[in-house]
């Protein structure tokens, strides 16, 4: 089956640490996405990448960080340096960004919780 | 910058008492409107894209239509399993991304 697979689900990190949410795609997809979703809120773009190597700010990226080293993974690392980690981190991706067929389809999401 | 604006907040219906959802939006330029289910928990879900004023989509009690400056999701008759959050994105001309609004939180009681 082709999808997207996040992991943990729950993660729960001491205040201090830097943690790495897991985020896997098959679906042969150039474009990845990470965004953050607050409660009762929408969704805010953290990093986006368009191909392998290489990737982009988005609205929230202070205290976040990304790689890109394969086309199927991506994944996020959220340090110390974030004031307010306690949120539920969703990853997308879409077969191009920006192209034509824009359409994003979304792992299930980690929640993360500081302690 | 593209904005996005839904509404209500929340909305709760009898099962069968149809209504509508709205997102009212302003872009640069439109390259697409999206609609998306979320259950409490768990990742987005994709239902529709409208690209033009005009065009209208369908997917079982759900109706999704367009117009220059807003869209609106119809649901028709609807039963407790509807029940979710919808959120509509736009994806305009300034950049390769899409922008969310705050969704609507749909209740169907029994």
């Amino acid at each position: 089956d082709g999808g997207i697979t996040q992991s943990p689900k729950y993660l729960f990190r001491k205040e201090g640490q830097n943690v790495t949410l897991s985020c896997e795609q098959n679906l042969n997809h150039d474009a990845m996405y990470w965004y953050r979703q607050d409660p009762g809120q929408g969704l805010r773009l953290i990093y986006y990448s368009q191909i392998v190597n290489d990737f982009q700010k988005g609205d929230i990226a202070e205290g976040y960080s990304v790689s890109r080293e394969k086309k199927e993974s991506f994944p996020l690392t959220v340090t110390s340096a974030q004031k307010n980690p306690t949120a539920f981190y969703l990853c997308a991706s879409s077969i191009l960004a920006g192209g034509p067929y824009n359409e994003q389809f979304f792992g299930p999401g980690t929640r993360l919780t500081v302690l | 910058e593209d904005q996005v604006t839904q509404s209500p907040e929340a909305l709760r219906l009898q099962e069968g008492e149809s209504s509508s959802l709205n997102c009212s939006y302003t872009v640069s330029g439109l390259r697409g409107l999206f609609w998306y289910r979320q259950d409490p928990g768990k990742g987005p879900e994709f239902l529709f894209t409208l690209y033009s004023a005009g065009e209208e989509k369908e997917k079982e009690r759900l109706k999704a239509t367009l117009t220059k400056k807003e869209s609106f999701l119809h649901i028709t008759a609807p039963k407790p399993e509807d029940s979710a959050t919808y959120l509509c994105a736009v994806h305009g001309d300034a950049g390769n991304m899409l922008t969310f609004g705050g969704g609507t939180r749909l209740m169907v009681k029994p």
